[in-house]
C-alpha cells in the first residue's frame, strides 16, 4: 500500500517562500505521477500541478505559472512543492496526491499553509 | 483549460432517499478523464468513481456514475448516514481541473 506522508504545518510572511515535501513509503517514486492539490479554509479544491518525475516532466495552473516549482528526489523518494512570493490567499491545506487511471487514488495528509504578517 | 460546473451548490436530503449530482463541462471531454470525490470535513478527499463510471476499491454500489462529452453525474441511491458529504469532479487534463462542490446534507 502506497503511502504519502507530508511535512508539518508552516506559517509564513507574506513575499516568502514555502517548500511542503511529500515522502513516498510502500513504492517507487519513480513509477508515479503527483498532483498537488490545494484547499483554502471554507472553499473547495484547487488543483496546483502536476510532476512525472520518471520524465521529470511539470504542469501547471496558469495562475501558479513563474511562482510554482515542483520537484522531486529519487533517492529518498520524496516529492516537493515550493510556492514563492506567498500572498495571504496562499492560506490553504496543500495536498499532494498519486495518480492513476487518469484519477487521483491517493491523498496525503494535507499540510496546512498560513500567510501571514 | 477546462471549467467544470457542478449542481446543485447544496443538496438537502433525507437517509434513504436519493441522491443526483451533476458536472458540466465547458467543453467536451474523455470520460476516461472524469472523476468523483467524497470529502468529509477535516479529512482529506477519497475517489469514488473514475472513468466517469467505475468504482474506487471498497466504494459501496449505492454509488453510481454515468454520462459523457459535457455532461456527467453521479448518483447515490439511497442515502447512508455515512454519505452526507461534499463531492467534488475532477477532469483529469493539462492542467487539471475541479468542479466547484455540491454538499449534500440532511434535509
Amino acid at each position: 500500500q502506497v503511502q504519502l506522508v507530508q511535512s508539518g504545518s508552516e506559517v509564513k510572511n507574506p513575499g516568502s517562500s514555502v517548500k511542503v515535501s511529500c515522502q513516498v513509503s510502500g513504492g517507487s517514486l519513480s513509477t508515479y505521477t503527483f498532483a498537488w492539490v490545494r484547499q483554502a479554509p471554507g472553499r473547495g479544491l484547487e488543483w496546483v500541478g502536476r510532476i512525472i518525475p520518471i520524465l521529470a516532466l511539470t504542469d501547471y495552473t496558469q495562475k501558479f505559472q513563474g511562482r510554482i516549482t515542483l520537484t522531486a528526489d529519487k533517492s529518498t523518494g520524496t516529492a516537493y512543492m515550493t510556492l514563492s512570493r506567498l500572498e495571504s490567499e496562499d492560506t490553504a491545506m496543500y495536498y499532494c496526491a498519486r495518480e492513476e487511471a487518469r484519477a487521483i487514488v491517493e491523498w496525503g495528509q494535507g499540510t496546512l499553509v498560513t500567510v501571514s504578517s | 483549460e477546462i471549467v467544470l460546473t457542478q449542481s446543485p451548490g447544496t443538496l438537502s436530503l433525507s437517509p434513504g432517499e436519493r441522491a443526483t449530482l451533476s458536472c458540466r463541462a465547458s467543453q467536451s471531454v474523455s470520460s476516461d478523464s472524469l472523476s468523483w470525490y467524497q470529502q468529509k470535513p477535516g479529512q482529506a478527499p477519497t475517489l469514488l468513481l473514475y472513468g466517469a463510471s467505475r468504482r474506487a476499491p471498497d466504494i459501496p454500489d449505492r454509488f453510481s456514475g454515468g454520462g459523457s462529452g459535457t455532461d456527467f453525474t453521479l448518483t447515490i441511491s439511497r442515502l447512508e448516514p455515512e454519505d452526507f458529504a461534499v463531492y467534488y469532479c475532477l477532469h483529469y487534463g493539462t492542467p487539471g481541473t475541479f468542479g466547484q462542490g455540491t454538499k449534500v446534507e440532511v434535509k
